[in-house]
C-alpha cells in the first residue's frame, strides 16, 4: 500500500516556540492531505483539510494562526504549531488520499509533541 | 452531519475468545466504512473497509459486514490474540468529503 511518512515521532520544545511537522506521501501523489489530533485515550478529530497550493480548510474550533498548515507540494504537507503552550501538547496525525477518488486513507505514524 | 458510535471499552478478553466490538454510524448518502487498529505509540493502520451495503471486509481474521438497514459495522474476530492488543476506530468516509469521522476507539487487552 501507499506510504505517508511523518516526521518527527516526537518532539519537546518549550513554551513559547513553535514545531514544524512534516508529512510527505513517499510513493504517491496526494493532493489532498489531512492533519488530526488526537488526545490521550479519545478518537481523533480532524484539524484541517491540506490542498496541494492553495489555502487550508479549517474544521470549526480551530485557530488557523495557531496551526499553519502548508501544501507546497504533491508530496508534502507541512503543520506548524506557533508559540505553543502546554495545552498544545498532543498527538498529531497526518493522512492522505490518492488522487482521483476516496477508496482509502493513509496515515502518516503520528508525531508526539510536548510542550513543557 | 455524520457520526459514529463505538461500544466502549477496554475490551479484556483471554486469549482465543471471540471478539466483537460495535459500531453503528450516521451519515447522509452511502459512506464507505472502515475499521482501523492503532498499536501503541503508532500510528493509525487500515484493518478492513467496505464500500457498499452487504459488503464484507476482512484481514487477519477480523470481518465486518456494512449493514444499511441497522447502519452498523461491527468488527468479529473468532479467536484473538495477545498480539491483537489495541486500539481500534471505526470510520466512515464522507464521499464529498474525503475526511475520516472516526468513533472514540474501542480499547481491546487479550490476556494469555
Amino acid at each position: 500500500g501507499a506510504v505517508v511518512s511523518q516526521h518527527p515521532s516526537w518532539v519537546i520544545c518549550k513554551s513559547g516556540t513553535s514545531v514544524k511537522i512534516e508529512c510527505r506521501s513517499l510513493d504517491f501523489q496526494a493532493t489532498t492531505m489531512f492533519w488530526y489530533r488526537q488526545f490521550p485515550k479519545q478518537s481523533l478529530m480532524l484539524m484541517a483539510t491540506s490542498n496541494e497550493g492553495s489555502k487550508a480548510t479549517y474544521e470549526q474550533g480551530v485557530e488557523k494562526d495557531k496551526f499553519l498548515i502548508n501544501h507546497a507540494s504533491l508530496t508534502l504537507s507541512t503543520l506548524t504549531v506557533t508559540s505553543a503552550h502546554p495545552e498544545d501538547s498532543s498527538f498529531y496525525i497526518c493522512s492522505a488520499t490518492l488522487a482521483g477518488g476516496f477508496t482509502e486513507a493513509f496515515f502518516g505514524q503520528g508525531t508526539r509533541l510536548t510542550v513543557v | 452531519g455524520n457520526s459514529v458510535t463505538q461500544m466502549e471499552g477496554p475490551v479484556t478478553l483471554s486469549e482465543e475468545a471471540f471478539l466483537t466490538i460495535n459500531c453503528t454510524y450516521t451519515a447522509t448518502g452511502y459512506p464507505s466504512l472502515f475499521w482501523y487498529v492503532q498499536y501503541p505509540g503508532e500510528g493509525l493502520q487500515l484493518l478492513l473497509k467496505a464500500t457498499k451495503a452487504d459488503d464484507k471486509g476482512s484481514n487477519k481474521g477480523f470481518e465486518a459486514t456494512y449493514r444499511k438497514e441497522t447502519t452498523s459495522f461491527h468488527l468479529e474476530k473468532g479467536s484473538v490474540q495477545v498480539s491483537d492488543s489495541a486500539v481500534y476506530f471505526c470510520a466512515l468516509s464522507d464521499p464529498g468529503r474525503r475526511a475520516l469521522t472516526f468513533g472514540s476507539g474501542t480499547r481491546l487487552q487479550v490476556q494469555p
